[in-house]
């Protein structure tokens, strides 16, 4: 099974500054990671989604880092903005499994104050 | 492409009364996820459909909560008798596929069903 963990809890930071956010997985036999953002009462709105067989994807101003050896991911955010100001998870899926089955972290929270 | 569609939004219930939540997923996706979010953690997954069949339900409270999945579209997910840690957020989630076959399986997930139980 998956047990992935995100450190910190929460973050806060100024806007403009560049954000890195990390998670780390257990379970290196990673099939995929994906990274979700989640603002107060709201859904998850895919961000992110890294396959076994990449090393990261970029986005915009987000790009996500997979190293499957140290069972970590890595979250960038380019010149934050007040409008990144959200919850962000990852979660991952092992490959052993046959099934597509998300284990998530905990979350990091993160304030970009203006 | 629409979304992911789930209702009700918001649900304030009695302990050990019963509540349903529904949930759309996307056309065409065969996986649906129910997952429960309590506050200040990560999601937790419920039950795994595959089409109108069920994957993995070993973290479903089997003695309250119930769920199906007709004719592998929309599914429906029930809590009967409710309590007071019950309370959190459902979220439903669709991927194309679960399975290993070398496809990429991004999750969507819905706008979720905040549950209060009192």
């Amino acid at each position: 099974k998956q047990e992935v963990t995100q450190i910190p809890a929460a973050l806060s930071v100024p806007e403009g500054e560049n954000l890195v956010l990390n998670c780390s997985f257990t379970d290196s036999a990673i099939y995929n990671l994906q990274w979700f953002r989640q603002d107060p009462g709201k859904g998850l709105t895919s961000l992110l989604l890294i396959q076994s067989s990449q090393r990261e994807q970029t986005s915009g101003r987000l790009n996500a880092s997979l190293d499957k050896s140290s069972g970590r991911s890595t979250l960038y955010i380019a010149a934050s903005q007040p409008g990144d100001s959200a919850t962000y998870l990852c979660a991952g899926s092992g490959s052993r499994s046959n099934d597509y089955k998300l284990s998530f972290g905990a979350g990091t929270t993160v304030t970009v104050r203006a | 492409e629409a979304g992911v569609a789930q209702s009700p939004r918001y649900k304030i219930i009695e302990k050990r009364q019963s509540v349903a939540f529904w949930c759309n997923p996307i056309s065409g996706h065969a996986t649906l996820y129910w997952y429960q979010q309590i506050l200040g953690q990560g999601p937790k997954l419920l039950i795994q459909f595959q089409n109108n069949g069920v994957v993995d339900d070993s973290q479903l409270p089997k003695d309250r909560f119930s769920a199906e999945r007709l004719k592998g579209v929309d599914s429906t997910l029930k809590i009967q008798p409710a309590k007071l840690e019950d309370s959190a957020v459902y979220l439903c989630a669709s991927s194309l596929t679960g399975q290993w076959d070398g496809r990429v399986t991004e999750a969507f997930f819905g706008q979720g069903t905040r549950l209060t139980v009192v």
